[in-house]
């Protein structure tokens, strides 16, 4: 079975720029969900989808910050314009359904940006 | 509130030796769930275990073992034996209801481990 597949893994860019990171979940999965992991922290959710829809997005910087999960499969984040402190680990998730039911969450290996 | 806390920022031990990596959290629900993950240098997050706020049984799985204890808000992680291949972040998380149908996962800050042959 194939796993969470991210790209770019690694992503360097200039502050004001923008930057789009892409998520494919595992086949049939119907959560997907986007963390930010900063240097030295755990995983921060940004933002959660359960298909195509929004189920939290509470710690999304919605001024800069944006998500999308159009056919309720792949996903795509987008920053603009990058600040420095968004420099961290973008790490996409996948679950069957949401909740604990599940067992456990499918984490990608990361998107890596640099904010220079 | 609803917290992990992982105390032990970095561990270093010797191969063969048992290792016990601490966490506390807090939490005002009933019913919740505690994971340990995995983060190998290459990055991505390997599940471990997860329990339930209902069951405090000790869990064994092969070098590893869990020790929930809810009096103290505690789910520490000991292996035994460690090995190289142990090297990695360890990160706790809680699992809680958001409101309806939604559940959030939030980690602890890790614990770096380091296992010196």
């Amino acid at each position: 079975e194939a796993g969470v597949a991210q790209s770019p893994r690694y992503k360097i860019i200039e502050k004001r720029q923008s930057v789009a990171f892409w998520c494919n979940p595992i086949s049939g999965h119907a959560t997907l969900y986007w963390y930010q992991q900063i240097l030295g922290q755990g995983p921060k959710l940004l933002i959660q989808f359960q298909n195509n829809g929004v189920v939290d997005d509470s710690q999304l910087p919605k001024d800069r910050f944006s998500a999308e999960r159009l056919k309720g499969v792949d996903s795509t984040l987008k920053i603009q314009p990058a600040k420095l402190e968004d420099s961290a680990v973008y790490l996409c998730a996948s679950s069957p359904r949401p909740g604990p039911s599940t067992g456990e969450l499918f984490f990608g290996e990361g998107s890596r940006l640099t904010v220079l | 509130a609803q917290k992990v806390t992982q105390a032990q920022t970095e561990i270093s031990v010797v191969e063969k030796e048992d290792v016990t990596l601490d966490c506390v959290y807090e939490t005002r629900d009933t019913t919740y769930y505690l994971f340990w993950y995995k983060q190998p240098p290459s990055g991505e997050l390997v599940f471990l275990i997860r329990r339930n706020s209902f069951d405090e049984q000790n869990e064994i799985s092969g070098r590893y073992s869990w020790n929930f204890q809810k009096s103290t808000s505690s789910f520490n992680f000991t292996i035994t034996a460690s090995q190289v291949v142990d090297s990695a972040v360890y990160f706790c998380a809680l699992m809680f209801n958001y409101g309806g149908a939604t559940n959030k996962l939030i980690f602890g800050t890790g614990t770096l481990l380091a296992v010196q042959p």
